[in-house]
């Protein structure tokens, strides 16, 4: 059953704490995107990735740092430098020259 | 970079009604406009989407307009039934940069009364 793992669907952060959120495929797509979103202003770009190795800063980089040593894989970590990092995160994939993406379930984030 | 705006944020429409969620986008150079349904707690799922060389596509109570020269797109959705109800995000993308990065609109979210 392809799709897309998102993990975990809750997560907790103390303040000053890095987090981890994970996400893996198994479509075999190229490109994996990170979007943040808040109630009210859509689905805000953060990081992407189109090959392996390799990723670019979207529209809200800063406060988070991202990983792709895998092609299944693309882990966002939450750094302490976010300063307001409660949202519900979302992790797509596409192919490469598709521009359809597939999205996993999510995973929301509360600073406690 | 390219901008998106989408109207209305809510909508409320009975049971049966037709609903329309219009968007609009900065880039003349995009030329693919997908739409997107998110249910609660969901990620969101493509429903519809529409390339720039295509002025309309419909799929069964689904519809989707294309006026490039305008840049503004729309979703029609007829006969409308209470599982309709949910978030839908417009999307655009193929301008500039990267080809296959989507920006989003600010999403609508869509109440179906019985």
């Amino acid at each position: 059953d392809g799709g897309i793992t998102q993990s975990p669907k809750y997560l907790f952060r103390k303040e000053g704490q890095n987090v981890t959120l994970s996400c893996e495929q198994n479509l075999n797509h190229d490109a994996m995107y990170w979007y943040r979103q808040d109630p009210g202003q859509g689905l805000r770009l953060i990081y992407y990735s189109q090959i392996v190795n390799d990723f670019q800063k979207g529209d809200i980089a800063e406060g988070y740092s991202v990983s792709r040593e895998k092609k299944e894989s693309f882990p966002l970590t939450v750094t302490s430098a976010q300063k307001n990092p409660t949202a519900f995160y979302l992790c797509a994939t596409n192919r490469q020259g598709s521009y359809g993406y597939t999205f996993g379930s999510g995973t929301r984030l509360t600073v406690v | 970079g390219e901008n998106v705006e989408q109207h209305p944020s809510t909508l409320s429409v009975q049971e049966g009604d037709s609903a329309v969620i219009k968007c609009t986008y900065s880039d003349s150079a995009s030329n693919y406009f997908p739409w997107y349904k998110q249910e609660l707690g969901k990620g969101p799922q493509l429903i519809i989407d529409i390339r720039s060389n295509v002025g309309e596509k419909k799929d069964q109570r689904i519809a989707v307009t294309l006026n490039k020269t305008a840049k503004h797109f729309s979703l029609h959705i007829t006969e409308t039934q209470p599982e309709d109800s949910a978030v839908y995000f417009c999307a655009a993308a193929g301008g500039g940069g990267t080809a296959s990065k989507l920006t989003f609109g600010t999403g609508t979210r869509l109440q179906v009364t019985l």
